[in-house]
């Protein structure tokens, strides 16, 4: 059970663009389409943003969305915001039976 | 809406055991499987255990397999887990998330409950 690779940081500016790499193995993240990502701020209970790769909850904004390809999935967030500053976890149900979490990713909005 | 209020964290001695709560309301508690989730002091999300929706079926992370277990009484929508043995690395948040039917994912989370492992 090996935790997801994410990056540690990430940043940019408000307005701009950012991806969020999670990397896994083909008994994880390349073996379902079962990713999801959350938004975490310290204290705060966890968010989710995507699910199932692409999909998105009624209530988060457009400017969410996930993707995968092979052993990899991304969280790509559009028009950055001041509000997007948090932590963000990848996770994957692992073919155990069990899930998987990243590292998680903190998100610096400059 | 549905609502999630974990209890029962506080400081225990190492070797010792606790009992976590998770009082749920808002939705039908029976038809959702529910996970636990912790995150140590500046570390990242941990995956626990899961228990399905009839508490029939348990997996649990190897971190804590043989000193955990989750459990669930519908009747009272409370689910719970009971660690054992428990060891300083087990310091933590619990929190305690959904999963919708069918589905693969924590769609709610409670606030979490605080757990330390000290002597």
């Amino acid at each position: 059970q090996s935790a997801l690779t994410q990056p540690a940081s990430a940043s940019g500016s408000p307005g701009q663009s950012i991806t969020i790499s999670c990397t896994g193995t083909s008994s994880d993240v390349g073996g379902y389409e079962y990713v999801s990502w959350y938004q975490h701020h310290p204290g705060k209970a966890p968010k989710l943003m995507i699910y199932d790769v692409s999909s998105r909850p009624s209530g988060v904004s457009d400017r969410f969305s996930g993707s995968k390809s092979g052993n990899s999935a991304s969280l790509i967030i559009d028009g950055l915001q001041a509000e997007d500053e948090a932590d963000y976890y990848c996770t994957s149900y692992t073919s155990s039976g069990t899930w998987v979490f990243g590292g998680g990713t903190k998100l610096t909005v400059l | 809406q549905a609502h999630l209020v974990e209890s029962g964290g506080g400081v225990v001695q190492p070797g010792r055991s606790l009992r976590l709560s998770c009082a749920a309301s808002g939705f039908t508690f029976s038809h959702c499987a529910m996970h636990w989730v912790r995150q140590a002091p500046g570390k990242g999300l941990e995956w626990v255990a899961i228990i399905s929706y009839d508490g029939t079926s348990e997996f649990y992370a190897d971190s804590v397999k043989g000193r955990f277990t989750i459990s669930r009484d519908n009747s009272k929508k409370t689910l719970y887990l009971q660690m054992n043995s428990l060891i300083p690395e087990d310091t933590a948040v619990y929190y305690c998330a959904r999963n919708p039917y069918g589905d693969y994912y924590f769609d709610y989370w409670g606030q979490g409950t605080l757990v330390t492992v000290s002597s």
